[in-house]
């Protein structure tokens, strides 16, 4: 069956630090990939998201993604993280047939002064 | 990106009762809703998907006589749980997209804000 496992449920950055969230997915075919982030009281947003061509993505806020086939990973990256950025991050990929998202369990990320 | 809302953000009722929340596109037409249950610290649960002007189509293990789902118009959905218990409380969130179900595979998906129900 597929799915999609973020190993860290809970990772805290320095402001200005670089950041990289991990997320694995298992799926025999070509995987469409996302990144969401959730904050309080907001819906779900896309950051970014991976169909096809160039394997690093770049998306909102200053968020990059690497889709690594070898390695069925899509980690999540930012270069300097803002106190604004703390919410909590979902990796979803497509399933076969196409007909719905499957969500990894999330990690909340918090960034400290 | 679409816009989307949920009604209410929060809902308290008591065991027994049926509840109804609202899934509202407020600047494009969405031929495809989802309605997903999250609970805390979990990932999102896709418990259906809604065509305008079809029946819903329910994941396995979900009822479909206790979560009835109406999806009257390209930019209403409502979800309604019906004789609440307790253990339905939870984070009911929906989403919308363009694309028909099972043909857009990188349709993007647009998510309301959330509606927390706690069932007394």
């Amino acid at each position: 069956a597929q799915s999609v496992t973020q190993p860290d449920i809970h990772i805290t950055v320095s402001e200005g630090a670089s950041l990289e969230l991990r997320c694995n997915y298992s799926y025999g075919a070509t995987p469409y990939l996302f990144w969401y982030v959730q904050s309080p009281g907001q819906g779900l947003q896309l950051l970014l998201k991976y169909f096809s061509g160039d394997t690093l993505v770049q998306g909102i806020k200053g968020f990059e993604a690497e889709f690594k086939r070898s390695q069925s990973s899509f980690n999540l990256r930012k270069p300097s993280v803002h106190w604004s950025d703390a919410a909590e991050y979902f990796c979803a990929v497509v399933n076969q047939a196409g007909t719905a998202l499957i969500f990894g369990k999330g990690t909340t990320l918090s960034v400290s002064s | 990106g679409a816009v989307v809302s949920q009604h209410p953000s929060w809902v308290i009722c008591k065991s027994g009762t049926s509840v109804k929340i609202e899934c509202r596109s407020l600047d494009f037409q969405a031929t495809t809703m989802f309605w997903y249950r999250q609970f805390p610290k979990q990932s999102l649960m896709l418990m259906a998907t809604s065509n305008e002007g079809s029946k819903a189509t329910y994941e396995q293990g979900v009822e479909k006589d206790k979560f009835l789902i109406n999806h009257a118009s390209l930019t209403l959905s409502t979800l309604t749980v019906t004789s609440a218990h307790p253990e339905d409380s939870s984070f009911y969130i929906c989403s919308v997209t363009e694309g028909l179900a099972g043909v857009g595979r990188t349709d993007t998906q647009y998510f309301g804000p959330g509606t927390r129900l706690t069932v007394l």
